[in-house]
């Protein structure tokens, strides 16, 4: 049972406009989530986390935003650009170790 | 650079043969982590060590082992690899299980079988 939902498999924004990732989940229990990056042949990279004590962290171009109430949280990047052409992955952590991911969202910056 | 170096980056098997790859780290972490990954799909957890406490994901198959000889190596043999295997297979370690210690992936290996 997929716990973590990306419901758009892909996304195209234009260089220097804004990219908006979603991420739908199911366990309540989840209290930390994470985005991962990943370039093709490559392995995932972590990119930004929150807590959720929290409603909003930032870093640099990345914002990350969780609504609990409605069990969602979104990934922003402004301006995009075109080494942010990647797949991003959405993960949630519980009380434990386990992390549980979503499918991935492919994002293609245009020139 | 500190990282974690997974090997072969591609694998080739025949249908039942044992095939084992490999993921080691140089960044000292307690826990190292399998996931298999199919096409458009979220990676998902086979297992994992911290130390040598290996603890095993229930629904992971009997077909899947691994072993940690020691901190940085760690193993996934899959027995008898049937069609359904051929996955990208990413290793990961991290400190601990605490928030601020995200898991660091390798590039993976992808295992084709014929």
């Amino acid at each position: 049972d997929q716990q973590v939902k990306q419901n758009s498999p892909s996304l195209s924004v234009q260089e220097g406009r804004i990219s908006i990732l979603n991420c739908d989940y199911t366990n309540s229990m989840f209290d930390y989530f994470l985005w991962y990056k990943k370039y093709p042949a490559e392995g995932p990279t972590f990119l930004i986390s929150i807590s959720s004590i929290k409603d909003k962290n930032e870093d640099g171009r990345f914002t990350v935003f969780l609504n609990k109430s409605a069990k969602h949280l979104s990934l922003h990047i402004v301006p995009s650009q075109p080494g942010d052409s990647a797949v991003y992955f959405c993960a949630a952590k519980g009380v434990e170790y386990k992390l549980s991911f979503g499918a991935g969202t492919t994002v293609t910056v245009r020139a | 650079d500190a990282m974690v170096i997974q090997n072969p980056r591609y694998q080739v098997t025949q249908f039942g043969k044992p095939v084992t790859l490999s993921c080691s780290q140089t960044l000292n972490h307690n826990v190292m982590y399998w996931y298999q990954q199919k096409s458009s799909q979220a990676p998902k957890l086979l297992f994992h060590y911290y130390d040598k406490d290996f603890n095993n994901e229930a629904d992971t198959p009997d077909n899947f082992q691994s072993r940690r000889p020691n901190t940085s190596f760690c193993f996934l043999d899959i027995r008898s690899p049937g069609l359904g295997d051929a996955a990208m297979y990413l290793c990961a370690t991290s400190r601990g299980y605490s928030e601020n210690q995200p898991q660091h992936f390798g590039d993976g290996t992808r295992l084709s079988i014929l």
